[in-house]
């Protein structure tokens, strides 16, 4: 395994468009999140899956994001209408539910997003 | 506190230098503090999680303390060199809650 991969590594998109980012979790982890990253700020809380299902949104995830892990593996983000505001960079963290307290998150190296 | 707050935002030191940064967070319903250091073009890496009152964990030069009760966190890092130049984000995890809260983050700079 060679650790949670986020792909595309930079996208550059014009305002108005939809773009999607992928994450490949460690195969054995069954929690997947997603954070974002504007810059001077520490990673903000977008939401989180266990295995398939999709169990908390934070109220920053408008109702023009919207996150998949169909299968329990890969997860998508999809922003539709990208604004400005959109620009950042977005992570993706894969764990292990439930083991021990003393294990952190595996994350990925991130996608950055420009919108233009 | 009800944010994780980290101080100070950013910090040049000289290489070979000594140097420590604090973390303060949520002490109500405590349940483990994740210290990650992330490098530029790189993942976060997870350095220490965090989990017993007045604790203390190493990893080489860099080490780290926690004080639940007043909801503190110190991280250290002895006699810097340039690869510690990153930037290093702490992180609460509340009892019932099922995600990670963030602080802003301390970005380091060695200089040689």
């Amino acid at each position: 395994d060679t650790g949670v991969s986020q792909n595309p590594r930079h996208k550059i998109t014009k305002r108005g468009q939809n773009v999607t980012f992928r994450c490949d979790p460690i195969s054995e982890h069954n929690r997947l999140y997603w954070y974002r990253q504007t810059l001077g700020q520490g990673p903000e809380f977008l939401t989180y899956f266990q295995n398939e299902a999709q169990l908390e949104k934070s109220r920053l995830l408008s109702d023009r994001f919207s996150a998949e892990r169909p299968k329990g593996s890969f997860s998508t983000l999809e922003i539709q209408r990208t604004e400005q505001g959109d620009s950042a960079m977005y992570l993706c963290a894969s764990s292990l539910w439930p083991r021990r307290r003393g294990y952190g998150y595996t994350f990925g190296s991130g996608t950055r997003l420009t919108v233009v | 506190i009800l944010n994780v707050e980290q101080s100070p935002q950013s910090l040049h030191v000289q290489e070979g230098d000594s140097t420590n940064f604090t973390c303060s967070f949520p002490s109500s319903n405590f349940y483990a503090l994740h210290w990650y250091r992330w490098e530029t073009a790189k993942s976060p890496e997870a350095l220490f999680v965090m989990t017993l009152n007045g604790d203390e964990k190493k990893k080489g030069r860099i080490s780290a303390t926690l004080n639940t009760k007043e909801g503190y966190s110190y991280l250290y890092i002895k006699g810097s060199q340039p690869e510690d130049s990153a930037t290093y984000l702490c992180a609460s995890h509340r009892g019932g809650a099922q995600k990670l809260v963030f602080g802003q983050g301390t970005r380091l700079t060695i200089n040689p």
